[in-house]
């Protein structure tokens, strides 16, 4: 059973570009949840999907950024117009859903703009 | 919301030695508490994990403790080897359908050989 794949590994954009990022939970997997980390920190809470619905979205900023979990195929996270401050790594997570449930984590995205 | 602090944020044992590292949480909804290993270039590992109704929970060479009524939580490796070697972060959650976690700010262990 593979883990969570999330491509790309490696992300280089030019301020004003767009990025996306995309996450394929692990299989059975029907909730996503989205991460970042800035260098020397935590993981702050961005963004938690089911499919086809945004459950959360408190972590994420209200401009710019988008995230989407499909019926069919990955979860995107979108994020319009990059600026520097977007530089992180993303994380992606995954867990069966209901009561109780770990997440398992992908080995993320590390996004740069220059 | 809840907030999750974290000590030490660097921490050297000598190889065979036990480490230790605390967290305090401000939610008392909170139930939930993982700890996850994350080695470079990689994504976070859940190592081990606790609920309230739990006081301390062993796996092997690791334990994790919970005083509910203090708000901390602590994890104990004992018989520390290099490949402990990594950076620990706790987290916290109200669980039950939304594992919506709050991280501390890591604690980056080395084992010295």
């Amino acid at each position: 059973n593979a883990g969570v794949m999330q491509n790309p590994r490696h992300l280089v954009r030019r301020r004003g570009q767009e990025a996306r990022l995309r996450c394929s939970p692990m299989k059975g997997h029907s909730h996503v949840y989205w991460y970042r980390q800035l260098p020397e920190e935590g993981l702050k809470f961005m963004v938690y999907l089911q499919k086809e619905n945004i459950i959360d979205e408190s972590g994420m900023p209200k401009e710019r950024f988008s995230a989407e979990f499909p019926k069919e195929g990955p979860s995107i996270l979108r994020i319009q117009q990059v600026v520097r401050g977007d530089s992180a790594a993303y994380f992606c997570a995954s867990s069966p859903g209901g009561a109780a449930e770990k997440l398992f984590f992908g080995s993320g995205t590390q996004l740069s703009v220059l | 919301g809840e907030n999750v602090e974290q000590h030490p944020s660097t921490l050297s044992v000598q190889e065979g030695d036990s480490a230790v590292i605390k967290c305090t949480y401000s939610d008392s909804a909170s139930n939930y508490f993982p700890w996850y290993k994350q080695e470079l270039g990689k994504g976070p590992q859940l190592i081990i994990d606790i609920r309230s109704n739990v006081g301390e929970k062993k796996d092997q060479r690791i334990a994790v403790t919970l005083n509910k009524t203090a708000k901390h939580f602590s994890l104990h490796i004992t018989e520390t080897q290099p490949e402990d070697s990594a950076v620990y972060f706790c987290a916290a959650s109200t669980g039950f359908g939304n594992e919506k976690l709050t991280f501390g700010t890591g604690t980056r262990l080395t084992i010295i050989p």
